[in-house]
């Protein structure tokens, strides 16, 4: 069964580092995306990225932040200066567009900025 | 007031009992509708997609109520491996973000 795939699983920065998490999604799926997971709370959305543009991003996503789909199968999040609150449990999304749009997520990345 | 709301147990359910509990959604444009589960620092994993009639998937059972904007879902028969915590999840529209609720932890003991 196809899967969304991270790399890596644990990346540990030092504060003001930039940071890059990558994800491969589901190979025929269109429509990405990344969400964050702060420990013991609730999933949040950061963006979601069709066409080779970002359709939608949050608050959360501000200019530190950014997105690329270099190439045909990679997606990735970059942060540019690494804050001792962007330590969350990254995951990465795919969805077909099709049906219900069902999105799929990787096993995400686990980042700690000391 | 959150834009989903779920009570978040624990729900203590005995091994082979029926379990059910629901969330509440904010927003009356919502159009999909999805229980994830997670486990322990693991990702969601989807679980069921929510149909406008509601569905099943073996002893999963899943309502959507439009009019008092909740959705349920109900585990029959639960197992062992049913523990975890279940997300309900809201867009409002195909292909848009997706909006988490805190979740539900369920717990089933022997």
């Amino acid at each position: 069964e196809p899967e969304v795939t991270q790399t890596p699983s644990h990346q540990v920065t030092q504060m003001g580092q930039e940071v890059i998490l990558r994800c491969v999604p589901i190979s025929n799926h269109l429509y990405f995306y990344w969400y964050r997971q702060i420990l013991g709370q609730k999933v949040e959305f950061l963006v979601s990225f069709y066409n080779n543009e970002i359709s939608e991003k949050s608050e959360i996503f501000d200019d530190q932040f950014s997105v690329e789909r270099p190439d045909g199968s990679n997606f990735t999040l970059k942060i540019r200066s690494t804050k001792l609150e962007d330590s969350a449990m990254y995951f990465c999304a795919s969805s077909s567009g099709t049906g219900f749009y069902e999105q799929y997520f990787g096993p995400g990345t686990r980042l700690t900025v000391t | 007031r959150k834009e989903v709301e779920q009570d978040p147990g624990p729900f203590n359910v005995p091994e082979g009992a029926t379990v059910a509990f629901n969330c509440t959604y904010s927003n009356s444009a919502s159009q999909s509708f999805f229980w994830y589960r997670q486990d322990c620092r693991k990702e969601p994993k989807l679980l069921m997609s929510v149909y406008s009639s509601g569905n099943e998937d073996g002893r999963f059972t899943a309502q959507l109520n439009r009019a008092s904007q909740y959705i349920s879902l109900l585990i029959r028969d639960s197992k062992l491996s049913d523990s975890a915590t279940y997300l309900c999840v809201v867009s409002k529209a195909a292909g848009n973000k997706l909006t988490f609720g805190g979740g539900t932890r369920v717990l089933v003991k022997p």
